[in-house]
């Protein structure tokens, strides 16, 4: 079956500590998308990928990194740097780069302890 | 600048209609959504409208754009207890590399 795979669904860290986390699809789309998601708020855009070995800075990048060496990976790592890294993540991925249907994945919720 | 606002809560008897509503600031919307997301679970696309149409029907599911309010509704119909989750409203642009969502309105279907 074709889609898009996050691991874990659930992640905790220690305060100044690194994660990564992963996202898989084998929908052979070109366009991949982190988000954040806190309660009572929309969705915020932290990293995008048009296509491979290229991304962007969304609205939040500060504390965030990713890579995109393949077409169908896009790890997400949140450094110790982010100072409020406890929320669900939400990584999609789209055919294109305009985004016209995303596929999501089901998400991980990270918890610093 | 971008933003999309939604009412947070939507509480209907089952069997009633649902009408979720939402506003929009970008007037170069080009593409307007609606998505679904259950408890714990990723957003499904449930329907969208491209910004020169006025209404979309599937199934249970209508939605009415209102370009000149720049205001978007999504009509459930015969609303079930499976319909309960958290709805959200968004909007993308042409040349735009993002989708801007709402906060979402949260659903409750009673019984």
């Amino acid at each position: 079956d074709g889609g898009i795979t996050q691991s874990p669904k659930y992640l905790f860290r220690k305060e100044g500590q690194n994660v990564t986390l992963s996202c898989e699809q084998n929908l052979n789309h070109d366009a991949m998308y982190w988000y954040r998601q806190d309660p009572g708020q929309g969705l915020r855009l932290i990293y995008y990928s048009q296509i491979v070995n290229d991304f962007q800075k969304g609205d939040i990048a500060e504390g965030y990194s990713v890579s995109r060496e393949k077409k169908e990976s896009f790890p997400l790592t949140v450094t110790s740097a982010q100072k409020n890294p406890t929320a669900f993540y939400l990584c999609a991925s789209s055919m294109d780069p305009m985004n016209t249907e995303a596929f999501f994945g089901q998400g991980t919720r990270l918890t610093v302890v | 600048g971008e933003d999309v606002e939604q009412s947070l809560f939507l509480s209907v008897r089952e069997g009633d209609s649902s009408v979720i509503n939402c506003t929009y600031t970008d007037s170069s919307s080009t593409y307007l959504y609606w998505y679904k997301q259950e408890p714990g679970a990723g957003l499904q696309l449930l329907t969208y409208i491209f910004s020169n149409m006025d209404m979309k029907q599937d199934q249970r599911l209508t939605v009415l754009l209102n370009k000149k309010d720049k205001h978007l509704s999504l009509r459930i119909a015969d609303t079930q207890t499976g319909d309960s989750a958290i709805y959200f409203c968004a909007e993308s642009y042409t040349g735009g590399f993002k989708t801007i969502f709402g906060a979402g309105t949260r659903l409750f279907v009673k019984a």
